[in-house]
C-alpha cells in the first residue's frame, strides 16, 4: 500500500506570495501517475497537474508540478484570491490502485 | 463540454441498499474507463471503484469489496454504483469521475449518501 503524506497540513499565505506544497510517498511512485487536485468548499475536485508536471486543460501557468520517486511538489508562483482552497495529491499504482494524500489547506493570511 | 451528473443519493438505514447513477455527456462515454470516489463529511478523498470502457473489468477498494458493484450502460451513457449492506462509515459524498492517464480529469458534482438509523 502506497501512503501519500502531504505537508504542511495548513499553509497561511497572502495573495501574490509563492506557495510550495509537498507530497511524500511511502514508496516510489511512477512520475507518470502522480496528480494534484484543487477543491473548494462545496465543489468537486479539479485536476490541476497530471504525470507529476503536466498542467491539465485550462490550468493557469502559475501552477506547476515537479518531483520524482517519493517526493513531489506543487508550486503556485503568485497566489491569486481564487487559489485559496484544499489541495490533494493522488497516485495510481500499488495494491490499492489509487490513493490520495490527506490534503493541504491553503488559507489567506 | 464534458458533463457528469450523479443522482440516487439519500438517507438509508444501516444494512440497506442504494443505487447511484452518473449520466455522462459531451464525450464518447464508451471509450473511457470510469471511476467512483467518495468523501466523508469534512474528510479527504477516497477512491472506491473503477470500470473499463466495455464493462468487462472492475476493481474495488478493500473497504467496499463484496458490498458494492460498479457497472455501466454505454447505450445510455450512464455509470452505476450498486451499494449493498451499507454501513455508517459509507456516509459520504459520492463522485463519478472520468479516467485520464492515472488521474481523474472530470468530476461530477457529487451525490450525498447518508447511512443512519
Amino acid at each position: 500500500e502506497i501512503v501519500l503524506t502531504q505537508s504542511p497540513g495548513t499553509l497561511s499565505l497572502s495573495p501574490g506570495e509563492r506557495a510550495t506544497l509537498s507530497c511524500r510517498a511511502s514508496q516510489s511512485v511512477s512520475s507518470s501517475y502522480l496528480a494534484w487536485y484543487q477543491q473548494k468548499p462545496g465543489q468537486a475536485p479539479r485536476l490541476l497537474i497530471y504525470g507529476a508536471s503536466n498542467r491539465a486543460t485550462g490550468i493557469p501557468d502559475r501552477f506547476s508540478g515537479s518531483g520524482s520517486g517519493t517526493d513531489f511538489t506543487l508550486t503556485i508562483s503568485r497566489l491569486e484570491p481564487e487559489d485559496f482552497a484544499v489541495y490533494y495529491c493522488q497516485q495510481y499504482g500499488g495494491s490499492l490502485l489509487y490513493t490520495f494524500g490527506q490534503g493541504t489547506r491553503l488559507e489567506i493570511k | 463540454e464534458v458533463q457528469l451528473v450523479e443522482s440516487g443519493g439519500g438517507l438509508v438505514q444501516p444494512g440497506g441498499s442504494l443505487r447511484l447513477s452518473c449520466a455522462a455527456s459531451g464525450f464518447t462515454f464508451s471509450s473511457y474507463w470510469m471511476h467512483w470516489a467518495r468523501q466523508a463529511p469534512g474528510k479527504g478523498l477516497v477512491w472506491v471503484s473503477r470500470i473499463n470502457s466495455d464493462g468487462s473489468t472492475t476493481n474495488y477498494a478493500d473497504s467496499v469489496k463484496g458490498r458494492f458493484t460498479i457497472s455501466r450502460d454505454n447505450a445510455k451513457n450512464t455509470l452505476y454504483l450498486q451499494m449493498n449492506s451499507l454501513r455508517a462509515e459509507d456516509t459520504a459524498v459520492y463522485y463519478c469521475a472520468r479516467a485520464f492517464s492515472g488521474s481523474f480529469d472530470n468530476w461530477g458534482q457529487g451525490t450525498l449518501v447518508t447511512v443512519s438509523s
